[in-house]
């Protein structure tokens, strides 16, 4: 199985809606990370948490939201879908116990809003 | 600010032929870095990272990476490619050793590799 999975893998929404992506790992890492790549723009951090109780705003966080439900678990919201959020989203984890800052990444969510 | 450039947004080499991916950053002290590849629908695969010692480093699928400090540089390098190697490959860079937990990417090299 999967260390790092994302739900769905593929998502088609229309302006307006809330989509809520899921990811969940069982790397036992404390830190997860929210990412969107956007073809030529490499990955943009969107959002990113140290532990359940520590959530930090990434580079491009307006119109997201996150929730860390448990060490495992991260989750991504668009609020009020809009076509430039058109993109496709991975989540990442890392250990900090490993002084490396080496992520570990899911397989991604491609998002299309229309 | 650190920062990341791939001058290559795309490289097409030969299957057979030997490879070599720029990777130059932007940063005050010697940072961690790492190189991952992204092959078609999937996510990103580690292929090797760099934090201390020996500068030049061995990763997975054959590739390795110099770490040159006077060119603030980690070039990825390959002696022969396969077609399976056709993919997108990204430097990324973390602040050494303050444990940030943050990566900054580059853009990304789109490589195509002809039979």
């Amino acid at each position: 199985d999967a260390d790092v999975t994302q739900t769905p893998r593929n998502r088609i929404t229309k302006t307006g809606k809330r989509i809520m992506l899921e990811c969940s790992q069982t790397k036992g890492h404390d830190r997860m990370y929210w990412y969107r790549q956007d073809p030529g723009l490499g990955l943009q951090l969107i959002y990113y948490s140290f532990d359940v109780k520590d959530i930090n705003k990434g580079e491009i966080s307006d119109g997201y939201s996150v929730s860390r439900q448990a060490q495992a678990k991260f989750s991504l919201s668009l609020e009020s879908a809009i076509p430039n959020q058109t993109a496709l989203y991975f989540c990442a984890t890392s250990d900090s116990r490993g002084y490396t800052d080496t992520q570990y990444f899911g397989p991604g969510t491609r998002l299309t809003v229309l | 600010a650190q920062s990341v450039t791939q001058p290559d947004i795309h490289i097409t080499v030969s299957e057979g032929a030997s490879l070599e991916l720029r990777c130059n950053y932007s940063y005050g002290a010697t940072p961690y870095l790492f190189w991952y590849v992204q092959s078609p629908g999937q996510g990103l695969q580690l292929l090797l990272k760099y934090f201390s010692g020996d500068t030049l480093v061995q990763g997975i699928k054959g590739f390795e990476a110099e770490f040159k400090r006077s060119q603030s540089s980690f070039n990825l390098r390959k002696p022969s490619v396969h077609w399976s190697d056709a993919a997108e490959y990204f430097c990324a860079v973390a602040p050494g050793s303050s444990n940030t937990g943050k990566l900054i990417f580059g853009q990304g090299t789109t490589l195509q590799v002809k039979p």
